[in-house]
């Protein structure tokens, strides 16, 4: 089982819609939580942390489980903008060897229509 | 921009030959992490630099190797060149285990 699994899409939506995705991770000791939006043939780029309590910026709203080891990503009203490759990212517990890795999940693919 | 920069930007390379990839980490961070990114799929983690020691490996052979250096800059080197190893490399520097900042990455071809 891999240790992020998100919805590789793609998602193909009109502008102004409401999208969501979805992500589980299996290292229940995780501690810290992304999403990364990558755009075609460049780097990541940090889109937001996600808070267990929840938390929004603009049209985007980031949700925690920590129970169901599940995160989301909504994004309302999308742009043309928007398309692009979104990553779930999960960091281990602060301390040890290995708290700087990231682990991402493979991404999901959002194209935006007119 | 992140102000990470990173060279070559692109490189073709032969089974068997080796390679070294340079990252310029963001003015005032002391950590470079190293990702494999391969088509279709998401960064995997190689290793991480904190203050010019190995702080933190991922599963990959011992034919990945790294350094920083004292202005935290940092290599990454594959020797034995295989075909899977063609990959969009990214490195990433932060300050400790704060915001990790990607650089625009390496793309290696491996004929």
């Amino acid at each position: 089982r891999k240790e992020v699994e998100q919805d590789p899409g793609p998602f193909n939506v009109p502008e102004g819609a409401t999208v969501a995705f979805n992500c589980t991770y299996s290292n229940s000791a995780s501690q810290s939580f992304f999403w990364y939006r990558q755009d075609c043939r460049k780097e990541p780029k940090l889109l937001m942390s996600v808070y267990s309590s929840g938390n929004e910026d603009g049209r985007f709203t980031a949700q925690l489980n920590r129970a169901s080891q599940y995160i989301s990503l909504l994004i309302r009203d999308s742009k043309l903008s928007d398309s692009a490759t979104y990553l779930c990212v999960v960091r281990p517990n602060a301390g040890g060897t290995s708290y700087g890795k990231l682990t991402f999940g493979q991404g999901t693919i959002l194209t935006v229509h007119p | 921009e992140t102000g990470v920069t990173q060279s070559p930007t692109h490189l073709i390379k032969t089974r068997g030959q080796q390679v070294t990839l340079r990252c310029s980490s963001q003015s005032g961070h002391n950590t470079v992490s190293w990702y494999q990114q391969a088509l279709g799929q998401g960064p995997q983690f190689i290793f991480q630099y904190y203050r010019e020691e190995e702080n933190g490996r991922g599963n990959f052979p011992p034919r990945f190797s790294g350094l920083q250096f004292p202005n935290y800059s940092s290599e990454l080197n594959v020797n034995a060149l295989e075909l899977d190893d063609s990959a969009l490399y990214l490195c990433a520097s932060s300050f400790g285990k704060e915001t990790q900042y990607f650089g625009p990455g390496t793309r290696l071809l491996v004929l």
